[in-house]
């Protein structure tokens, strides 16, 4: 079935890094990838859907200049959150989904847990 | 805009006993999905359901979408251990490709 990858698993930093989060999806083509945020026992919170070729959409209030998203291929997006301070850590989730099945579910990546000292 | 409400947050059941968590949309769905987040893991897709109606197991787990398309819910019979986790219902958002989630149930099964 349809894999996708994300990577890395965990990161701790400093406040003010900047860091990047790939999620790739293995045997499919996905013009639309979508992040997610998750607090401990919370649900996911959409956070954008990253377009190929195009810019991102974001949802209301997340800040497009902190959480910068880059779809350059078909099966590749990365989100970078940019000068992270504590209040960035969370659990980030990538998805995507086959668009040319409307069968096909989204199919997330394993999240990545970030840590901001 | 589209909301997906799930109860109940949490249960707490003891091995052998059986669970139900109910979803609720306030739009009619073209589909509703299930879905199972281990601790700490991500969430896996367990089934969708489209038709109006429609009833589908997966072993012990037992999945209803209501008439309306509106409602859902995901019965589990004689839990075990293995079952511990949350449960997402989600729904596609309307006019879009991405998904609005229900809060989840977190089951805990005691041995």
């Amino acid at each position: 079935g349809a894999v996708v990858s994300q990577h890395p698993s965990w990161v701790i930093c400093k406040s003010g890094t900047s860091v990047k989060i790939e999620c790739r999806s293995l045997d499919f083509q996905a013009t639309t990838m979508f992040w997610y945020r998750q607090f401990p026992k919370q649900s996911l919170m959409l956070m954008a859907t990253s377009n190929e070729g195009s810019k991102a959409t974001y949802e209301q209030g997340v800040e497009k200049d902190k959480f910068l998203i880059n779809h350059a291929s078909l099966t590749l997006s990365t989100l970078t959150v940019t000068s992270a301070h504590p209040e960035d850590s969370s659990f980030y989730i990538c998805s995507a989904r086959d668009l040319t099945d409307n069968n096909q579910p989204q199919h997330f990546g394993d999240g990545t847990r970030l840590s901001i000292l | 805009g589209q909301q997906v409400m799930q109860i109940p947050q949490y249960q707490h059941v003891q091995e052998g006993e059986d669970f139900t968590t109910y979803c609720n949309s306030s739009t009619t769905l073209s589909n509703i999905q299930w879905y199972k987040q281990r601790p700490g893991g991500h969430p896996v897709f367990l089934i969708q359901l489209v038709k109006s109606g429609e009833v589908k197991k997966q072993k012990r787990l037992t999945f209803q979408f209501g008439e309306a398309k509106k409602n859902s819910s995901l019965h589990i019979t004689a839990t075990q251990t293995t079952d511990v986790g949350t449960y997402f219902c989600a729904g596609p958002k309307s006019g879009y490709s991405t998904l609005t989630f229900g809060k989840g149930t977190m089951l805990l099964v005691s041995p």
